[in-house]
């Protein structure tokens, strides 16, 4: 069974600082989600890697997958306030299926 | 392009009641996924269509049902609603090769 594990859950940092977030799955994966959710609203689709080594960035974030490590990160470089939200990781479970596993969540906090 | 559109955005329903909620694809997309979000549960898989079909389903009752009609919409249905049943729901929208999930503004749904 496709387990997805975030770390950490919860992330308070300085503006200006990077960080990464950690997501590890279980199991065999082809393809890797990374989503952002402001309180009370829907999810915002960020990324999607579909093979090893795939580097994405957009802005100040960047995303990456290890499919050997079971790994993807997504690295926030010289964070501003307004990247301020929960991120998401989530993974196919089913090659070619919409049947996501997702991880727990980073509340990400960025202090002025 | 129309994003994913999800109605009703918010509903309050009594304990025991049914409830449908309906999910309007992006144009072109043939398959539609079904999530619940709770605080303690987290995002969980509900269920996918595919053409028509369920393809996928998670761990859910079998109050919990779906259908999708010929134009990709897609509807969800929970009978005899339970307190535990409020949470956020949200569908996603993919295209035909799965390397796509994009999602609605969700249905909130709250049972007293």
């Amino acid at each position: 069974e496709l387990k997805v594990e975030q770390n950490p859950l919860f992330l308070s940092m300085q503006e200006g600082k990077n960080y990464t977030i950690y997501c590890n799955y279980s199991t065999t994966s082809d393809r890797l989600y990374w989503y952002r959710q402001d309180p009370g609203k829907s999810l915002e689709s960020l990324f999607v890697l579909l093979s090893n080594g795939a580097v994405k960035q957009e802005g100040r974030l960047m995303a990456s997958l290890d499919t050997k490590a079971r790994l993807s990160t997504l690295h926030i470089t010289a964070a501003v306030h307004d990247l301020s939200a929960t991120y998401f990781c989530a993974a196919g479970q089913i090659q070619g299926a919409q049947k996501l596993v997702f991880g727990q969540g980073t509340r990400l906090t960025i202090n002025p | 392009k129309a994003g994913v559109t999800q109605t009703p955005r918010y509903l309050i329903k009594t304990r025991g009641q049914q409830v449908t909620l309906s999910c309007s694809p992006i144009s072109g997309h043939r398959s539609v996924s079904w999530y619940q979000q709770t605080p303690g549960q987290g995002l969980q898989f509900l269920f996918e269509y595919f053409s028509e079909t369920q393809r996928n389903k998670g761990n859910f009752p079998g109050r919990f049902s779906g259908r999708q009609f010929s134009n990709s919409r897609s509807e969800m249905n929970v009978s005899t609603l339970e307190l535990g049943d409020s949470a956020l729901y949200l569908c996603a929208s993919g295209g035909t090769r799965g390397d796509q999930a994009f999602f609605g503004q969700g249905t909130r749904l709250t049972v007293v």
